[in-house]
């Protein structure tokens, strides 16, 4: 089976960094996508990692550890707008019906306080 | 990344209709495929929409349910049959261009069943 945890709710302070976690357990791995979701819009993606290590983007960064099943999204010099569902995303070859969808985890929603 | 479009962008449906949402992308895209996500959750596939040719459909959902059209590499629209008040939920149509590319998401269609 397949299962992606990350923590429900954060709470972070304008100007400060944040990490959130992603554990996954997945049958197979073709790599892992953050994207970012404000209330009442689509998805729209931030990151992608397919090989260990950390990938940097502005502010934004995400690391990934496949021997561990881990990822992280990084968030640097938090703004108000960052306040967002962040979603983890492994895509598994060997998982569903068609083969190279992503399976998603419930999302952590992220509020930014000033 | 290519524009993607749905529409509607919501509607209000009774119960025991159906309901078309069609999903434009404004170039050729190999794979396309159906979210839905359910207030408050994460994001679930329902199909993934195979150019001339039947969708292949994720365990707990069903052809006679949600019909899946896909006449050519640019468009496609799902159909949410006999809608009952379960059946709420945004509704995302997304694309990728290869098995390594990014997945990306339309607008998404948000629907309420009375």
């Amino acid at each position: 089976g397949q299962n992606i945890d990350q923590p429900t709710e954060m709470t972070a302070t304008e100007g400060a960094i944040v990490q959130i976690n992603c554990t996954y357990q997945t049958s197979g791995f073709n790599g892992l996508f953050w994207y970012q979701q404000h209330a009442g819009e689509a998805p729209t993606f931030l990151s992608y990692n397919v090989l260990d290590g950390l990938e940097e983007k502005g502010r934004f960064s995400s690391f990934l550890s496949r021997s561990k099943g881990y990822s992280y999204l990084l968030l640097k010099e938090l703004q108000m707008k960052d306040s967002a569902s962040y979603l983890c995303a492994v895509r598994d070859p060997y998982s569903g019906a068609g083969s190279y969808q992503l399976t998603f985890g419930k999302g952590t929603k992220l509020s930014v306080i000033p | 990344s290519a524009v993607i479009s749905q529409k509607p962008s919501r509607d209000i449906c009774q119960r025991g209709t159906s309901l078309t949402i069609q999903c434009q992308v404004d170039s050729q895209v190999t794979m396309m495929f159906w979210y839905r996500q359910q207030p408050g959750q994460s994001l679930t596939l329902i199909a993934t929409a195979n150019q001339g040719s039947e969708a292949t459909y994720e365990s707990g959902f069903v052809i006679d349910k949600f019909p899946i059209s896909r006449p050519n590499l640019t468009f496609s629209t799902l159909t949410v049959s006999n809608m009952s008040p379960e059946d709420s939920s945004i509704y995302l149509c997304s694309y990728c261009r290869s098995r390594a590319d990014t997945q990306y998401f339309g607008p998404g269609t948000r629907l309420t069943v009375l």
